[in-house]
Formats: C-alpha cells, sequence, structure tokens
C-alpha cells in the first residue's frame, strides 16, 4: 500500500526567508512517481513537479528546488526567498505502477509567508 | 498544456435534491478520469476511477449508489450526487489522463458543493 506523509502541518515563515515542506513515502513499487502540488485558497491544484523512481537528480526551477532521496524515502521541497505569494497548502503525491497510476495524497502542509 | 475543465464551479443545492457535476477533457482525449472529495482543511481523497464506456470504480467507504459517475465519451465524466445531504457538502475535484500517459494527471478547477 502507498502511504505519503507530511509530517508538517503548518509552517510561518516571514518574507525571504528559505523554507523546507517534507515528504516521506512508503512504496513496495520499483517504479512509481512523486508530485507536489500548490493549492492557493482559490482551491485549483497547480502542478508544480513529477520525479520518477528512476531520477534521483535534483531539480531547481527559479526559487523551487526539490531534493529526492530514496535511501530515506523522502522527496523535500524547498522555497529559497520566500514571498507573500508563496503562502498556499502544499501536498505531496505518489503514483505506484502497480496501483495503475492513482495518486495518493499528503495531508498537506499550510504554508504562510508573512511579510 | 492540457486543460481540464469543471462545471459548475460552485453549486448550493437543497437537501435532498441531487446535483451533477461535469468534468471535461478540452484538449485531449481522457481514456481515465478520477474523482476526487477535499473537505476543508483536510486532503484529497479519491472517490472513485472512471474509464471511458466502463463503470466506476469506487474506493472503500463510498457509496457507489450515492455519488453516480459516467464516463460516456473521451472528454466528458459526470458525478451526480444523489439524495445530497449536508454532510455532502465539499470540495470536489477531478482529474484526466490520457492512454499514454499513466502517471500524468491534469486536474480540473473543482466544484464547491454546498447543501443546505
Amino acid at each position: 500500500a502507498q502511504k505519503v506523509t507530511q509530517a508538517q502541518t503548518e509552517i510561518s515563515v516571514v518574507e525571504k526567508e528559505d523554507v523546507t515542506l517534507d515528504c516521506v513515502y512508503e512504496t513496495r513499487d520499483t517504479t512509481y512517481y512523486l508530485f507536489w502540488y500548490k493549492q492557493p485558497p482559490s482551491g485549483e491544484l497547480v502542478f508544480l513537479i513529477r520525479r520518477n523512481s528512476f531520477d534521483e537528480q535534483n531539480e531547481i526551477s527559479g526559487r523551487y528546488s526539490w531534493n529526492f532521496q530514496k535511501s530515506t524515502s523522502s522527496f523535500n521541497f524547498t522555497i529559497t526567498a520566500s514571498q507573500v505569494v508563496d503562502s498556499a497548502v502544499y501536498f505531496c503525491a505518489l503514483s505506484e505502477e502497480t496501483n495503475a497510476g492513482k495518486s495518493t495524497f499528503g495531508d498537506g502542509t499550510t504554508l504562510t509567508v508573512k511579510p | 498544456g492540457a486543460v481540464v475543465s469543471q462545471h459548475p464551479s460552485w453549486v448550493i443545492c437543497k437537501s435532498g435534491t441531487s446535483v451533477k457535476i461535469e468534468c471535461r477533457s478540452l484538449d485531449f482525449q481522457a481514456t481515465t478520469m478520477f474523482w476526487y472529495r477535499q473537505f476543508p482543511k483536510q486532503s484529497l481523497m479519491l472517490m472513485a476511477t472512471s474509464n471511458e464506456g466502463s463503470k466506476a470504480t469506487y474506493e472503500q467507504g463510498v457509496e457507489k449508489d450515492k455519488f453516480l459517475i459516467n464516463h460516456a465519451s473521451l472528454t466528458l465524466s459526470t458525478l451526480t450526487v444523489t439524495s445530497a445531504h449536508p454532510e455532502d457538502s465539499s470540495f470536489y475535484i477531478c482529474s484526466a489522463r490520457d492512454r499514454h500517459q499513466i502517471y500524468e494527471q491534469y486536474f480540473g478547477p473543482g466544484t464547491r458543493l454546498t447543501v443546505t
């Protein structure tokens, strides 16, 4: 069974601070995908990144970066120099090959960036 | 990019009535669509998976007779909440994927249902 844990329920930072959102997953599959989504107050999910289990290379996109470590089953997300517009709920999700690609979401982390 | 729409974006209905929510893939053929429910301050919970032309597969604990799903075409899936009650008030989100991208889901903007 697949499982995603986002231990941080809420995080509050001041603008320009760096912040890391943690994601730990469980799976027995060797082929799987990990995702991060942003959900602003409007509710619409915004896709941020997808990473497959065979690609452990870290990724950077502007102020966003992701650290994927299979050894610790973690896929952490860092926002550098946070901005007020980054305030949202962030979800980590996992899709397993043997589960027909269904996504299991973590409970989400609510990030508040104060000016 | 792939776009998924939902209609309506919000709906208020009276207890006991039925509500239909549409999910459309606008620029690709969605062989599979997923329906999620999200209660306030909670995560997305998968309700069911629908494949075009076949019956939906419901997750454990989801009443299939209450949440009717139809996926009659490659671009449209509908979720009907029958005999809605206040506890069905929630944010319903659909996602769609095509036959070639098993791990790529495109999410709709969601439908906020309030049952009074």
